[in-house]
């Protein structure tokens, strides 16, 4: 089965610090992996995807995280960060999980981002 | 204009209701979910049609049932209402079932049971 364990509940930095946001995932076949973005009273938003090819995804705001098979883990980077960045940040993995070969995503607990002046 | 977008906004009611959500999509996508966010944060899959089809079924109450009239919507029915059902109700579509899909998620609808 996969699951996916984010290390930090909380993760509090100071503006332009650099930040990374732990992930771990356990499964035994290849995966799809994603992390999304919750900002305050708002829904999901996809950050950015790993599918195959180039194990360093970016986003178009300056997160970027490695695939690291080895180490099962899809970490996520900013080197600097906003206070808009404050959020919530979840990692998922995708597995099957219906009929017709249905996927799912099933995340992780989340990290609450805080970004202090 | 929105993409996924749900009604209502927020929704609060006394245990023992019935009550409905509504989600809709614009995207022409051929596959909707329902989540559900607890208190904590956490974010669990409750159902997903594909082409109006049930194709997900986790392991929900059955006073929860999911309708969908064609493949722009897909709406939420829950019959006699818990404390525990009090959460923040995502509604999400994708292209298809692959998991390479990206799910876009609609703004919620957050349910308090009184």
């Amino acid at each position: 089965a996969q699951s996916v364990t984010q290390l930090d509940s909380q993760v509090p930095v100071f503006e332009e610090a650099p930040v990374e946001l732990r992930c771990n995932y356990s499964s035994s076949v290849s995966v799809y992996l994603f992390w999304y973005v919750q900002y305050p009273n708002q829904g999901l938003q996809l950050l950015l995807k790993y599918l195959s090819g180039s194990t360093l995804v970016e986003s178009i705001n300056g997160f970027e995280a490695e695939f690291n098979k080895s180490q099962t883990s899809f970490h996520l980077r900013k080197p600097s960060v906003h206070i808009s960045d404050t959020a919530e940040y979840f990692c998922a993995v995708s597995r099957r999980g219906g009929i017709q070969g249905a996927q799912k995503l099933v995340f992780g607990q989340g990290t609450r981002l805080t970004i202090n002046p | 204009d929105t993409a996924v977008s749900q009604t209502p906004k927020y929704l609060v009611t006394q245990m023992g209701n019935d009550k409905s959500i509504k989600c809709e999509q614009n995207l022409g996508h051929d596959t909707m979910y329902w989540y559900k966010q607890d208190s904590k944060k956490f974010l669990k899959i409750m159902f997903s049609y594909n082409n109006k089809e049930l194709i997900i079924n986790e392991t929900v109450p059955n006073r929860f049932s999911p309708k969908s009239p064609d493949k722009a919507h897909l709406n939420l029915h829950i019959n006699s209402l818990e404390l525990g059902d009090s959460a923040v109700y995502f509604c999400a579509s994708s292209q298809g079932l692959a998991g390479a899909d990206t799910q876009y998620f609609g703004p919620g609808t957050r349910l308090t049971v009184l």
